[in-house]
């Protein structure tokens, strides 16, 4: 089975500060992971993903995340937020060899403070 | 190249009227995935389809609810006699390959409103 949670629902930060979303999951497989962000009324865009290769994965808009498989987990971060950051960002869980269903987390949304 | 394409984007129903929800995948993408989201939670996968093909529904409720993906035009997710519980918004996603757990790509999906 697999499974994701976000382990904060609302982050709040201000203009300029570091950014850290936290995501543990829970996987039978090999995962790939995959961090989306929505913004209000609109679709889902890739931020970015880790199938197999180097741990530590750099995204668009200056976001990264690493995973860390004795934690079980896959924390999105950035350097310094920015105001146009502030969005509701979905942590997904795949099975990499045989899955075609996305598990969702509930997600977090960010808000980011002048 | 134009992304995933969903329609309508906004879409109100009475009860027990039918709604059906359009999507058009990516270019040169063949497989195509339908999510649904209520109010304040994350996306549940409910169906994976190939052309002509239903490979995966297990997400599917059982009544009401189907999904088809034809060979020629969009894929179609029909709701029947639609509740208010159907409220939700509807994503669709497609992705290039049949490979697992490949990126797929989202459209802006249809928000389903039931008065």
């Amino acid at each position: 089975a697999q499974s994701v949670t976000q382990l904060d629902s609302h982050v709040s930060v201000s203009e300029g500060t570091p950014v850290l979303l936290r995501c543990n999951y829970s996987s039978s497989y090999s995962p790939s992971l995959f961090w989306y962000v929505q913004h209000p009324n609109k679709g889902l865009q890739l931020l970015l993903k880790y199938t197999s290769a180097a741990t530590l994965v750099k995204g668009i808009n200056g976001f990264e995340a690493e995973f860390k498989k004795s934690e079980t987990s896959f924390h999105l971060t950035k350097p310094s937020a920015h105001m146009s950051d502030a969005a509701e960002y979905f942590c997904v869980v795949s099975d990499r060899n045989t899955g075609n269903q996305f598990y969702f987390g509930t997600g977090t949304s960010l808000t980011v403070i002048p | 190249n134009a992304g995933v394409m969903q329609n309508p984007r906004h879409l109100v129903r009475r009860r027990g009227q039918e709604a059906r929800l359009r999507c058009s995948p990516m270019k040169g993408h063949s497989h195509v995935y339908w999510y649904r989201q209520l109010p304040e939670e994350g996306l549940k996968f409910m169906v994976y389809l190939q052309k002509e093909n239903i490979i995966d529904e297990s997400g599917m409720p059982k009544e009401r609810f189907s999904a088809e993906f034809p060979k020629e035009g969009p894929s179609i997710l029909r709701i029947q006699q639609v509740v208010r519980g159907d409220s939700a918004a509807y994503f669709c996603a497609s992705s290039p390959l049949n490979r697992p757990a490949d990126t797929q790509y989202f459209g802006p999906g249809t928000r389903l409103t039931v008065l």
